[in-house]
């Protein structure tokens, strides 16, 4: 299985509501990332986990809550989120932990609309 | 600092001719360089990638790309474009010496538009 899988593959929000991004890997990768991408630009790294621990969060404000509950799943909670936080919510794995030459493997995204 | 250049918003290019995808790169060291490809309304996708060896990397879909390290370049070629290759087009990279700085570095993009 080389995938990534990603849901929901769109969701709409209130701003005062509370979802959660799912994501699944089951090639046994240990560094799994989440990423914010507006439309025709790169990919902003969010947070990563290394070997299910959280080894980089790029300043992301608190509405946004990341959990690795096992080496295959990771979550993104969110709550009280604002209009521009509206995005493409990518997750990615790839095999070791973060550094060297592993490339990544994304997931489909999901479409967030946050109103 | 690292950083990624790509400086080509858009590449237009007719169908079956040969097409080339700028990049250029600055980092301390050695690079590792990454090419990802992004469909309309999907997820990244793995091209290639450099790490160390022959320069002249080949990849997915019969892409390649070849790694200069004068020029500190590394430019994504086909020989001959399909119109289904018209698609986002991402450089990444990442010093080997980077140490705790683990992040890649993305290039801005470049919107490849193959012509029937």
């Amino acid at each position: 299985d080389t995938e990534v899988t990603q849901t929901p593959k769109h969701l709409v929000m209130g701003m005062t509501n509370k979802k959660s991004l799912k994501c699944e890997q089951h090639m046994g990768h240990r560094a799994m990332y989440w990423y914010k991408q507006k439309a025709k630009k790169p990919p902003e790294l969010m947070f990563v986990y290394s070997y299910e621990k959280l080894s980089i969060n790029e300043s992301v404000p608190s509405r946004f809550s990341p959990e690795c509950p096992n080496s295959s799943l990771l979550n993104l909670h969110l709550h009280a989120l604002q209009p521009e936080d509206s995005a493409l919510y990518l997750c990615a794995s790839s095999r070791g932990g973060t550094g060297r030459g592993n490339e990544q493997f994304f997931g489909p995204g999901t479409r967030l609309t946050v109103l | 600092a690292q950083s990624v250049a790509q400086p080509e918003d858009q590449v237009n290019v007719a169908e079956g001719n040969p097409l080339t995808v700028k990049c250029t790169y600055s980092v301390s060291g050695n690079p590792y360089l990454f090419w990802y490809v992004q469909y309309p309304n999907r997820g990244l996708q793995f091209l290639l990638k450099y790490i160390t060896g022959d320069n002249l990397v080949k990849g997915s879909y019969g892409f390649e790309a070849e790694f200069n390290k004068s020029q500190t370049s590394f430019h994504l070629k086909k020989p001959s474009a399909l119109v289904s290759d018209s698609a986002l087009y991402f450089c990444a990279v990442r010093g080997q010496n980077a140490g705790n700085n683990r992040k890649l570095i993305w290039g801005l993009g470049t919107s490849l538009a193959v012509n029937p």
